[in-house]
């Protein structure tokens, strides 16, 4: 079966780095893809990474390895406002059609 | 900036009701997403569309029909609800065939009494 694999929860405190690591085990892969959801929103889209390595955006960055079926969201200077739910999510197919395939999402916490 | 819009923000029906979810987005995008979401569960894909009358199931898409009539707008059906369809539900839409950034509507919180 197709799954994705993230860590439930974590916690971390202001101004801190944390990293949430993404492991995939689906048909195909054509592209590893994170969203941020805060409590009572809706998802947004973070990143994207269909080819290995390091994709920086600001204080955020995601990272592939396809060798290894594995990715992380790294978040650097953490900020209360992070505080949310991250979803790593699959495109396991590169046609017409393709829907994504999400990971049960991993919540982070950061305190003062 | 993208919007995708959703019917109803919060709904209550009874058991065995015909419930209507609609979504519509302003940005002719191709595919269209009906998702739930539930605590420790993460999305679950229901049905999507990538092209009008077009849908395909997903992961759970039993107890559940859809429409999509026009490009902006596709409606999720919960043709006799029961009481396990209590949830929030997304609707998500997304350009290109990648469909790998996909813009979500603020969700439907649907509860079945």
């Amino acid at each position: 079966g197709q799954s994705l694999e993230q860590p439930s929860e974590v916690t971390a405190v202001e101004g801190a780095i944390v990293q949430i690591n993404c492991t995939y085990q689906t048909s195909g892969f054509y592209g590893l893809s994170w969203y941020q959801q805060h409590d009572g929103g809706a998802p947004t889209f973070l990143s994207y990474n269909a080819l290995d390595g390091l994709e920086e955006t600001g204080r955020f960055s995601s990272f592939l390895s396809r060798s290894d079926s594995y990715g992380y969201l790294l978040l650097q200077e953490l900020q209360m406002k992070d505080s949310a739910s991250y979803f790593c999510a699959v495109r396991d197919r590169d046609q017409a059609g393709t829907a994504l395939i999400f990971g049960k999402g991993t919540t982070l916490s950061v305190s003062s | 900036d993208v919007k995708v819009t959703q019917s109803s923000r919060y709904l209550v029906k009874r058991t065995g009701e015909k419930v209507f979810l609609e979504c519509v987005q302003d940005m002719d995008h191709e595919n269209m997403f009906w998702y739930r979401q539930d605590p420790g569960l993460g999305l679950r894909l229901i049905y999507f569309s990538y092209d009008v009358k077009m849908k395909e199931k997903g992961d759970i898409p039993e107890g559940y029909s859809v429409s999509r009539e026009k490009k902006e707008r596709f409606s999720l059906i919960l043709e006799s609800a029961s009481t396990n369809q209590t949830s929030m539900y997304l609707c998500a839409s997304s350009t290109g065939p990648s469909a790998y950034e996909q813009y979500f509507g603020p969700g439907t919180r649907l509860t079945v009494t």
